[in-house]
């Protein structure tokens, strides 16, 4: 089951504008990530935000992270045609001493027009 | 992609034939894990490791079987491969707790006809 789900499916901007993705979840969580996947190739880790923390930024991305509501966003400010990919969020959940494994939520398309 | 291979990067097999896919990492983290990925599914865990010998399973780890028998190496082998198994498969790498960002290889393509 999917811990993370994102929203939308599928977006499509032009260039220079803000791209928003949603991501919610069902369970606590200790951090939620953000990856990034160009077509055939492996994911990239963009950002992390631990659940005491409420915004971050790295760049042009801005998280936020609403434990509340269970859900976080990820802001792509002044697009270009590069940040078209998948993005992902990702949940943790330590168990034991056995590390931290990552649950997936499906992903949003964006496609970035130049 | 912090030193991480995977091979084969293609493979079509025919069903009922033994697979083994291979990651190897130059990084020396301590724990790796084994996904597929498919449309519709996003990334699913199948098995992880947190060390050598040390590992367990993941969301869909039924027909997999994994084995660590060195820091950089992880093996995920399908016994008897079927249609089902047909999918993307990525190794991925983290440091460990505190530090828990993971690190993707390129990807293996897997085709069971």
């Amino acid at each position: 089951s999917q811990q993370g789900e994102e929203d939308p499916q599928a977006l499509s901007i032009q260039e220079g504008e803000n791209a928003t993705m949603n991501c919610s979840y069902k369970t606590s969580i200790n951090n939620l990530q953000w990856y990034r996947q160009n077509s055939g190739r492996g994911l990239v880790h963009l950002i992390l935000i631990r659940s005491n923390e409420r915004e971050k930024h790295s760049g042009r991305l801005r998280v936020t992270l609403d434990t509340s509501k269970k859900s976080s966003s990820l802001l792509i400010t002044a697009s270009r045609a590069a940040d078209t990919a998948s993005y992902f969020c990702a949940t943790d959940a330590l168990r034991n001493n056995a590390g931290n494994m990552l649950t997936f939520g499906g992903g949003t398309r964006l496609m970035v027009k130049p | 992609d912090a030193g991480i291979t995977q091979s084969p990067r293609h493979k079509v097999t025919e069903t009922g034939t033994p697979v083994t896919l291979r990651c190897h990492q130059t990084e020396n983290h301590r724990y790796m894990y084994w996904y597929r990925q498919d449309p519709g599914h996003g990334l699913r865990l199948i098995h992880y490791s947190y060390g050598v010998k040390d590992t367990d399973k993941g969301e869909v780890s039924d027909g997999y079987s994994v084995s660590r028998s060195k820091t950089e190496d992880f093996l995920l082998t399908l016994e008897s491969a079927t249609s089902s198994q047909t999918s993307v498969y990525f190794c991925a790498i983290s440091p460990g707790q505190g530090a828990n960002e993971q690190y993707f290889g390129p990807g293996t393509r897997l085709t069971v006809t």
